[in-house]
């Protein structure tokens, strides 16, 4: 059972916004700014997105975003295409340990 | 070019011991936080367990807490993870994971444990 919420999917049409929601609590994704997004295509092992909530690593698409309010961090993806169809997972610091939600499914319409 | 792989994976009983191992190169490896992580075929992915830089800290999900062991060696620049009193439940692929927290979050292709009879 995982302790983060996502929701299990999204879905959009292409050129659409979608966000996808990782709901904590104020021990873990509200009371620290390491929250990190990973994309996981089938088969193949994840992809870092965003890390510290809102940064993106050289080499992903401007396309992703991050942010935070309160207990729930938020990943945006806008101008949906077809290779964004994949799973995604937040995972946050919980201090002494790591949490991680249970995966969001996006699909491209 | 980072590489992480792991080794180790494969068929044991319920009850039994594995050793994987973590190879690493292409970055300083005494510089990060390494972790395990799961995924059972078929379901999400599940942290496992960390390590600090210097092997001072560590860290486990409830699950496995009193039965797996994670270590490193920052001389070999490899992480292991040492499972024990293996059950069905802990069947799934094992990813090493450079600072899955980080800036320089990067996974291995995985080693696949299978706890059966």
């Amino acid at each position: 059972q995982s302790a983060l919420t996502q929701p299990a999917s999204v879905s959009g049409s292409p050129g659409q916004s979608i966000t996808i929601s990782c709901t904590g609590t104020s021990s873990d994704v509200g009371r620290y700014n390491l929250v990190s997004w990973y994309q996981q295509h089938p088969g193949r092992a994840p992809k870092l997105m965003i890390h510290e909530v809102n940064k993106r690593p050289s080499g992903v698409s401007n396309r992703f975003s991050g942010s935070k309010s309160g207990n729930t961090a938020s990943l945006t993806i806008s101008g949906l295409q077809a290779e964004d169809e994949a799973d995604y997972y937040c995972f946050s610091s919980a201090g002494s340990s790591v949490v991680f939600g249970g995966g969001t499914k996006v699909s491209v319409l | 070019e980072v590489q992480l792989v792991e080794s180790g994976g494969g068929l044991v009983q319920p009850g039994g011991s594995l050793r994987l191992s973590c190879a690493t190169s292409g970055f300083t490896f005494s510089t990060y936080w390494m972790n395990w992580v799961r995924q059972a075929p078929g379901k999400g992915l599940e942290w496992v367990a960390y390590i600090n830089q210097d092997g001072s800290e560590t860290s486990y999900v409830d699950s496995v807490k009193g039965r797996f062991t994670i270590s490193r060696d920052n001389v070999k620049n490899s992480l292991s993870l040492e499972m024990n009193s293996l059950r069905a439940e802990d069947t799934a692929l094992y990813y090493c994971v450079r600072g899955i927290l980080s800036p320089g979050g990067y996974w291995g292709q995985g080693t696949l444990v299978t706890v059966s009879s």
